[in-house]
């Protein structure tokens, strides 16, 4: 799976925007962009996933320019209890492993 | 109901002693996984099963065992425990063609004293 980079911690304040982005240089044509959250004490669980453009659900919005080489994760109004790390991984289907990078930890402040 | 369940949940064992970790999974996927996440968070696939054969082995040593009865269910069996195995491990699984969607367990918490 391709290389990503992305800040090791984010601070926010409740009811802000919050934009986390991805760097993923050496992306290859059939891979998606996926973004998990992980909680304390918790597993990761899988939020958003996209391929080009915008992808958006009731969780999340994705970004992806047209490059593909990077993407940004953004979290509208965020709650102290989007506190949270967030790894984005790229990668296709198959007999791959999936490579969590070092995540995003997010702090949302009151 | 749980999707991916582990079990314990915590585990505290003394060196050398051996050790089991099992998992299931009833979302009818193909494809389960054991990771490994040290206390820097840092989270490290070690094993990929897909309907009961092994896929994915990445460098563990040979004293970390997987087993699979079949394809709901993944056991992760460790001998001769280390210090160094005090983690977390997570247990999860997903279609063998989106293998970037996986479901996770709730982790089991290994300290090895």
């Amino acid at each position: 799976l391709a290389k990503t980079t992305q800040p090791i911690s984010m601070d926010s304040y409740e009811g802000q925007e919050v934009n986390i982005t991805c760097s993923h240089n050496n992306i290859a044509t059939n891979d998606y962009i996926t973004w998990y959250q992980q909680f304390p004490s918790q597993g990761p669980r899988f939020i958003i996933q996209g391929y080009k453009t915008k992808v958006t659900n009731e969780v999340a919005s994705l970004f992806i320019p047209a490059d593909r080489k990077s993407s940004t994760l953004s979290l509208p109004r965020v709650s102290l209890s989007d506190t949270a790390v967030y790894y984005c991984l790229v990668g296709a289907g198959g007999y791959q492993k999936v490579t969590f990078g070092t995540g995003t930890k997010l702090q949302v402040i009151p | 109901d749980t999707a991916v369940s582990q079990t314990p949940k915590y585990l505290v064992t003394q060196m050398g002693n051996d050790k089991s970790i099992k998992c299931e999974q009833n979302l009818g996927h193909d494809t389960m996984y054991w990771y490994k996440q040290d206390s820097k968070k840092f989270l490290k696939i070690m094993f990929s099963y897909n309907n009961k054969e092994l896929i994915i082995n990445e460098t563990v040593p040979n004293r970390f065992s997987p087993k699979s009865p079949d394809k709901a269910h993944l056991n992760l069996h460790i001998n001769s425990l280390e210090l160094g195995d005090s983690a977390v491990y997570f247990c999860a699984s997903s279609h063998r063609d989106r293998v970037t969607e996986a479901f996770f367990g709730q982790g089991t918490r290994l300290t090895v004293v």
